[in-house]
């Protein structure tokens, strides 16, 4: 089956626009998660989902970033009034999740948004 | 908070040689470690995930070993090849998110 995907691969924003990042988790995921990397580090935790529930949001670096999966697959990170600190590569991943919180499979990454504020 | 740390940060060397990568944690309490490979401008690849109840995972040419309770995990890659270039990210699960090091970048000279 397919991957994580996400959209767009690239994106530039001036400073001050909004921008909304899409993943796409592989079917059937319960967990999700997005993760920000900035450039020659390791990724950095922003949130999570179980289905449609935002369990942590601890990683959210200001209260300008907003992610949402109301359907319980398809998620979406926005960040609006970007700033040139926000340039990186956003990455969303996904695993199968058990029961009771208890995590123990692997997580598959998408690609990667690489967002470039000007 | 969990501090994950890669050394070296990076590495060359001379193709068919055996590389040692190094990660060390600072929290053992973790569920899970996953050693990532990354190419450049490209997401992460999933090469070995090792439960936080074993000791070791092998596929192939790679071996990952974990000691939990000294917090290090050692990736090996055995008779290493110019295809095996690429930065190598290890990640330690806690209750909610992984917690990355800076990766080790190698670059193996044909």
């Amino acid at each position: 089956g397919a991957g994580v995907s996400q959209s767009p691969r690239y994106k530039v924003a001036k400073r001050g626009q909004d921008v909304a990042l899409r993943c796409d988790p592989i079917s059937g995921h319960v967990s999700l998660f997005w993760y920000q990397q900035a450039l020659g580090q390791g990724p950095e935790f922003l949130t999570y989902f179980q289905n449609e529930a935002q369990l942590d949001k601890s990683g959210l670096p200001s209260d300008r970033f907003f992610a949402e999966r109301p359907e319980g697959s398809v998620s979406t990170l926005k960040i609006q009034r970007t700033q040139q600190e926000d340039s990186a590569v956003y990455l969303c991943a996904s695993n199968v999740g058990l029961a009771g919180g208890r995590f123990y499979n692997e997580q598959f990454f998408g690609p990667g948004t690489r967002l470039t504020v000007l | 908070k969990q501090e994950v740390t890669q050394i070296p940060a990076a590495l060359s060397v001379p193709e068919g040689e055996n590389l040692v990568l190094n990660c060390s944690f600072t929290d053992s309490a973790i569920y899970n470690l996953q050693w990532f490979r990354q190419d450049p401008g490209k997401g992460l690849t999933s090469l070995l995930l090792i439960q936080s109840s074993q000791r070791e995972q092998t596929s192939g040419r790679l071996n990952a070993s974990l000691d939990k309770s000294s917090g290090r995990s050692t990736l090996y890659i055995a008779a290493s090849q110019p295809g095996d270039s690429a930065t190598y990210l290890c990640a330690v699960r806690g209750n909610n998110r992984l917690a990355f090091g800076k990766g080790n970048q190698v670059v193996v000279i044909p």
